[in-house]
């Protein structure tokens, strides 16, 4: 059954740094998104992702996360200087069509220190 | 704006009963959908029932059925036969028509099953 990858499974990174998240989702979806989740706390919406460029975003995606789809199978989350705050599950999803279910990644823990 | 409650942090139930988990929702807008998702300990997201607001019946599959009443805005998840597995987070989401396709979580019931 096709499934949405994504690597490394946990991340730990120094305030500051750069860390980039990727996902390989399934692939004849066309929606793609990025979701966080702080811990023990609920799934929030970070950036949707169609036809090569942002649909959506939320507040909390600012000016130091971006997102691309380099080669049209990967879709990756950059985040440029990482804080503290940032420290969450990154779930990467995918949806065939706007009306249909999307399809989660196991995420990323990241941990920054 | 759009939101999704869900009342109930925890919940018990022995195992081979059923469990009804409540989630209810805020809109505006006519057209929307309604999913659950389950997260285990691991932490994935696994997709469990859809519910589209114009659908005739409510939404079955499997052990999961959704109770779905349009007019009071809820839409709960009903767990028949619980089992050892079933213990796990299990948040409801809503995608609203002018919202962009993108998912709005509820903040979760965490379900333990016990013998």
């Amino acid at each position: 059954e096709p499934e949405v990858t994504q690597t490394p499974s946990h991340q730990v990174t120094q305030m500051g740094q750069e860390v980039i998240l990727r996902c390989v989702p399934i692939s004849n979806h066309l929606y793609f998104y990025w979701y966080r989740q702080i811990l023990g706390q609920k799934v929030e919406f970070l950036v949707s992702f169609y036809n090569n460029e942002i649909s959506e975003k939320s507040e909390i995606f600012d000016d130091q996360f971006s997102v691309e789809r380099p080669d049209g199978s990967n879709f990756t989350l950059k985040i440029r200087s990482t804080k503290l705050e940032d420290s969450a599950m990154y779930f990467c999803a995918s949806q065939n069509r706007g009306n249909t279910e999307a399809f989660f990644g196991q995420g990323t823990r990241l941990t920054v220190v | 704006a759009q939101k999704i409650t869900q009342t109930q942090p925890g919940m018990f139930v022995q195992e081979k009963e059923a469990v009804t988990l409540d989630c209810t929702y805020d809109t505006s807008d006519p057209s929307y959908g309604l999913f659950w998702y389950k997260q285990p300990s691991s932490g994935e997201m696994i997709f469990l029932i859809y519910q589209g607001s114009y659908d005739q019946q409510n939404a079955t599959e499997g052990r999961y059925s959704l109770n779905f009443q349009k007019a009071r805005k809820s839409a709960n998840l009903v767990i028949s036969a619980s089992q050892l597995g079933d213990s796990a987070m299990y948040f409801c989401a809503m995608r609203f028509t002018g919202g962009g396709n993108k998912l709005t979580f509820g903040t979760g019931t965490q379900l333990k099953v016990e013998l």
